[in-house]
């Protein structure tokens, strides 16, 4: 089954942009996956799916300054004119042989 | 607009059992993939347990295997997760999630089950 890595950790200033990874291990480099956000003491919130191919849909409401995109086995969130709303942890998820997968998630402080 | 609610959590002991229910409206039920995503305190999400549409297929997570059992009733649009055997490594916030091309796309509020004598 796929394994999901993801950074424990990540900053960025408030109004800047940031780019999170969630890299897929190998021999699934071809996987859709999925990015979520959890706000702090909130339930989870589906923000897109993200296919190799880079091409990704959007969640009901998520703003536009969330992005996605792809290179190899690396799949990658990209939050523009970060707000301090953006300050959250983020897991990325896939599926496979029966088996669904979340990395460990990354947390976001917005400095 | 989709909502689904979970419901059922408590406090029980270590060997108990618990059954978790999952009221989903705003969407045809009958036609998703459902699942039960856990998180304990302080960690990330683990995956438990899917049930597809029509109840054809079921999966566990290793964790979980011969202890719960997921269900589905797609008439009261409810989505079930009963579990016996309990350990203190159940505690944890038990999500119900929708799925839409083999990945969730809607979450519940959740529900805390605590396993503690």
């Amino acid at each position: 089954q796929p394994v999901l890595t993801q950074s424990s950790s990540a900053s960025a200033s408030l109004g800047s942009s940031v780019k999170l990874t969630c890299t897929l291990s190998s021999g699934h480099s071809s996987y859709i996956i999925a990015w979520h956000q959890q706000q702090p003491g909130k339930a989870p919130r589906y923000l897109m799916n993200l296919e190799g191919s880079g091409s990704y849909n959007k969640g009901s409401g998520v703003p536009d300054r969330f992005s996605g995109s792809s290179s190899g086995a690396d799949r990658y969130l990209t939050i523009s004119n970060l707000q301090s709303e953006d300050e959250a942890d983020y897991y990325c998820e896939t599926w496979d042989s029966n088996t669904r997968v979340f990395g460990g998630g990354t947390k976001l402080t917005v400095l | 607009e989709v909502q689904l609610v979970e419901s059922g959590g408590g406090l029980v002991q270590p060997g108990g059992s618990l059954r978790l229910s999952c009221a989903a409206s705003g969407f045809t039920f009958s036609t998703y993939s459902m699942n039960w995503v856990r998180q304990a305190p302080g960690k990330g999400l683990e995956w438990v347990s899917y049930i597809s549409s029509s109840s054809s297929n079921i999966y566990y997570a290793d964790s979980v295997k011969g202890r719960f059992t997921i269900s589905r009733d797609n008439a009261k649009n409810s989505l079930y997760l009963q579990m016996n055997s309990l350990r203190d490594e159940d505690t944890a916030v038990y999500y119900c999630a929708r799925e839409w091309r083999h990945c969730v796309d809607y979450w519940g509020q959740g529900t805390l089950v605590t396993v503690s004598s």
